[in-house]
């Protein structure tokens, strides 16, 4: 089945990188994505990647992909207040056909 | 271009009650899937349609109803709403199916209380 798992807080000083993981199950998975979620705010799309990439770059985001370990990451460089927000990994696949999210990560910015 | 468009942003119904939401996809987009959004349960798919057909369906009661229309746009309806029907309603809108060579982009959402 699908899966996806997120920790749910992280809290970075502003200026530092913040790394934030997620893990999924669904071997099928063709592409998988970050989405970003301020409060009272939808789904912005920030960024994602076809299963067959190992990182892509965009300004300030990163994302890595280990398809043998089922593991992306999201790595934001000089990390600002505007940063803050929920941070949310979600796979799909011709299979499923459907986005499957995890629960979301909360990222704090300490100043 | 314009984003995808929910109305309306928020909504207070009592239980019992039936209620309406509307979605309307990026121009030129065919594809509409539905999702509830709760602390508890996080963002669980709803249903999807694209060409004005339901592609997928996810576990929720048959009270949960949807339809997309030949413009692409799509509602979605909630019959005798109980409490725990409180939620944001998110729609993301794509130009294919999803798992397919396509982005989605999420409106901001229905709030809905139900009380």
């Amino acid at each position: 089945g699908e899966d996806v798992e997120q920790s749910l807080f992280l809290s970075v000083r502003e200026g530092d990188s913040s790394v934030i993981n997620c893990t999924y199950t669904d071997s099928s998975s063709t592409y998988l994505y970050w989405y970003k979620q301020e409060p009272g705010a939808g789904l912005q799309l920030l960024t994602y990647i076809f299963s067959n990439m190992d990182m892509k770059q965009d300004q300030r985001l990163t994302v890595l992909l280990n398809k043998k370990d089922k593991h992306l990451s999201l790595r934001i460089a000089d990390t600002q207040t505007g940063d803050s927000a929920i941070y949310f990994c979600a796979e799909s696949s011709p299979r499923a056909q459907k986005l499957v999210f995890g629960q979301g990560t909360r990222l704090t910015i300490n100043p | 271009k314009a984003g995808v468009t929910q109305t309306p942003r928020y909504l207070i119904k009592t239980r019992g009650q039936q209620v309406t939401l509307s979605c309307s996809p990026i121009s030129g987009h065919r594809s509409v899937s539905w999702y509830q959004q709760t602390p508890g349960q996080g963002l669980q798919f709803l249903f999807e349609y694209f060409s004005e057909t339901q592609r997928n369906k996810g576990n929720f009661p048959g009270r949960f109803s949807g339809r997309q229309f030949s413009n692409s746009r799509s509602e979605m309806n909630v019959s005798t709403l109980e409490l725990g029907d409180s939620a944001l309603y998110l729609c993301a809108s794509s130009l294919a199916l999803p798992g397919r060579n396509t982005e989605a982009f999420f409106g901001q959402g229905t709030r809905l209380t139900v009380v």
